[in-house]
């Protein structure tokens, strides 16, 4: 079943505008992680937010925790062509390391 | 260091033909695992392993096996396949909670 969810299921937009996909899942996590799949290639673990943190960054992502809604964001500032991929938000299991997936938001960023 | 490869890339397979797809990891992680990813149905997770010599059932599991002889391979078996079976099959390691993933392999059944 479908912990993660995201939305849109697809964004366009023009480079060097953001970007921004949003997850939400159904129960409680300790952590939810953001990978990115380019087409054809495997998935690339981007960030993970611990439920205790809010907001986290790396280089042009920003991720945001809300866990009294069960929801995620994950912006990208300034995209690149290179950005162009699907984005898939993953929750833990109950105790235990396996990830369930969301069904990703595909992003075409057009030079 | 590789991080997780798979073999095959590519497989195509007649109905009731059996195969075995291999992942290898050099990264010493003690998890593993394996998920098919579908059209509009995001990874679902088939089987996974905790450590050497452990399997255990994912999401998906009918008409699978998997094996974890040694801590680097895990291993994905169709015993029979299926044209539902058609899919790309990711393979993936992780330590704690962040996950690597090989290249997929696509598969198709005729």
């Amino acid at each position: 079943s479908q912990q993660g969810e995201e939305d849109p299921q697809a964004l366009s937009i023009q480079e060097g505008e953001n970007a921004t996909m949003n997850c939400s899942y159904k129960t409680s996590i300790n952590n939810l992680q953001w990978y990115r799949q380019n087409s054809g290639r495997g998935l690339v673990h981007l960030i993970l937010i611990r439920s205790n943190e809010r907001e986290k960054h790396s280089g042009r992502l920003r991720v945001t925790l809300d866990t009294s809604k069960k929801s995620s964001s994950l912006l990208i500032t300034a995209s690149r062509a290179a950005d162009t991929a699907s984005y898939f938000c993953a929750t833990p299991r109950a105790g235990s390391y396996q990830l369930t997936f969301g069904k990703g938001t595909k992003l075409s960023v057009i030079p | 260091n590789a991080g997780v490869t798979q073999t095959p890339k590519f497989r195509v397979l007649k109905t009731g033909q059996s195969m075995t797809l291999l992942c290898a990891q050099d990264m010493n992680h003690e998890y593993m695992y394996w998920y098919r990813q579908d059209p509009g149905m995001g990874l679902r997770l088939i089987h996974y392993s905790v450590g050497e010599g452990t399997t255990a059932k994912g999401e998906v599991p009918d008409g699978y096996n998997v094996s974890r002889l040694k801590k680097q391979n895990f291993l994905l078996g169709l015993e029979s396949a299926a044209p539902s079976q058609t899919s790309v099959y990711f393979c993936a390691s992780s330590q704690q909670e962040t996950q690597y993933f090989g290249p997929g392999t696509r598969l198709l059944v005729l």
